[in-house]
């Protein structure tokens, strides 16, 4: 079954709606988690890592306070899309992987399809 | 600059041929790497990691070489199934072995005719 849960699957809403997305690893504690973002056949990009209990570690050119991580719990990170417009649509995916050595895979989330109207 | 690149057309083949897909990179010097498959609307499932000690690794129907003379990886499937019709990304640790984020390439559509 899913070891990483993504809450929603799909928002539509209007622009300048900030909207929280919500990554949860159901059976391992991850103190990192990984937000991407798809555009349309293209791959994955990363955005950023996010850090239990500390601030998260943005990559170049994503805006921080476009894109706010939280990492509150070792079960949970939420990405707010803030005062989002359409060029912010897009699949967003979190990731994470368990305890140990850096470089076991990752699982990921099913994805969040994001449109702005 | 730091390049990650897949078979950029789409691959298609008879079921029960082996598909063989392309993975090279630039400028990196990665101590494994990893191969996803994705399909539509959905988030990338781990297949397999090879460490750049390694020549080849398989699982199943599933085989990955890693030639880090050629800077280069490639992925087989054998008896190839309809079902086997997806997406399929490499990815890399950029900052060896730390950390665990992944760069990816942009992926390799795969299309098994039966």
């Amino acid at each position: 079954g899913a070891v990483v849960s993504q809450h929603p699957s799909r928002v539509i809403c209007k622009s300048g709606t900030s909207v929280k997305i919500e990554c949860r690893s159901l059976d391992f504690q991850a103190t990192t988690m990984f937000w991407y973002r798809q555009f349309p056949k293209q791959s994955l990009m990363l955005m950023a890592t996010s850090n239990e209990g500390s601030k998260a570690t943005y990559e170049q050119g994503v805006e921080k306070d476009k894109f706010l991580i939280n990492h509150a719990s070792l079960t949970l990170s939420t990405l707010t899309v803030t005062s989002a417009h359409p060029e912010d649509s897009s699949f967003y995916i979190c990731s994470a992987s368990r305890p140990g050595f850096s470089n076991q895979p990752q699982h990921f989330g099913d994805g969040t399809r994001l449109s702005i109207l | 600059s730091q390049k990650i690149e897949q078979n950029s057309e789409a691959l298609n083949i008879q079921e029960g041929k082996t598909a063989t897909l392309t993975c090279n990179y630039t400028n990196y010097s990665p101590a494994y790497l990893q191969w996803y498959r994705q399909d539509p609307g959905r988030g990338p499932v781990f297949l397999l990691l090879i460490r750049e000690n390694e020549k080849e690794k398989r699982k199943e129907r599933l085989k990955v070489t890693f030639d880090t003379t050629l800077k280069q990886s490639l992925f087989h499937i054998t008896a190839s199934q309809p079902a086997d019709s997806a997406t399929y990304l490499c990815a890399l640790d950029p900052s060896y072995n730390q950390g665990g984020k992944l760069i990816f390439g942009q992926g390799t559509e795969l299309s098994v005719k039966p």
